[in-house]
């Protein structure tokens, strides 16, 4: 059975560079685009960005273009998120999700991390 | 951007009626549309992708429909454990995957 377990966030202060990261097990880890989707507290749910691992190549974004990079380590099948400058308003639950094999195709989401909570305070 | 809009924002119903929330895009999306459900306090799961495509172990009782620019997500006969909020979602480019703003449903 496909699984994300995510790891990384806790408490920053503004103007802090913050690493999480979603390790993958139980799926070919090329296959799949990884994303993540961002939700502040009591707020909807908000597509960060994804990454393919096959190639690492990632898009971002538009709001999160120039303070997000998703990368991919295939050596220990885990995706990682870094957000720069980070700010109050950064402060949420960050989910990496995934879904069907790729092959250049988006697939909704079926499988996503338990979260990871990111606070941003002085 | 392709903005989808969620209506209701919120719902109460009783038990056992029939519950009907609906998302519409700014632009038409074909039917890659995908519906979630997240319970306070956890992850989003998918129910329904494609626009009416049941996902495996879903319930019978929640359905999608629609096309285009208008989408409808049913739940036939409310039941406790349905209380969450249902997000619907666009997957059709890379690009831009957005999200509906939500709906809360709850028991009256």
């Amino acid at each position: 059975e496909a699984q994300l377990v995510q790891s990384g966030a806790g408490v920053k202060k503004p103007g802090a560079t913050v690493r999480m990261s979603c390790k993958v097990s139980g799926k070919n880890f090329s296959d799949h685009y990884i994303h993540w989707v961002r939700q502040a507290p009591g707020k909807g749910l908000e597509w960060m960005g994804l990454v393919d691992p096959a190639d690492g190549e990632a898009i971002h974004a538009e709001g999160f273009q120039g303070s997000v990079t998703i990368s991919a380590e295939k050596s220990t099948d885990t995706v990682y998120m870094e957000m720069s400058s980070l700010r109050f308003e950064d402060t949420a639950v960050y989910y990496c999700a995934t879904g069907g094999v790729s092959g250049g195709v988006v697939h909704p989401f079926d499988v996503w991390g338990q979260g990871t909570m990111l606070s941003v305070s002085s | 951007d392709i903005q989808l809009t969620q209506s209701p924002s919120s719902l109460s119903a009783s038990v056992g009626d029939r519950v009907t929330i609906t998302c519409r895009a700014s632009l038409g999306i074909s039917n890659d549309l995908a519906w979630y459900q997240q319970t306070s306090g956890k992850a989003p799961k998918l129910l329904i992708y494609a626009a009416s495509t049941l996902h495996s172990g879903v319930p019978s009782r929640f359905s999608g429909s629609g096309s285009g620019t208008d989408f409808t997500l049913t739940i036939s006969s409310l039941q406790p454990e349905d209380v969450a909020t249902y997000y619907c979602q666009k997957y059709d480019s890379a690009l831009a995957l957005t999200f509906g703003g939500g709906t809360k449903v709850e028991i009256k």
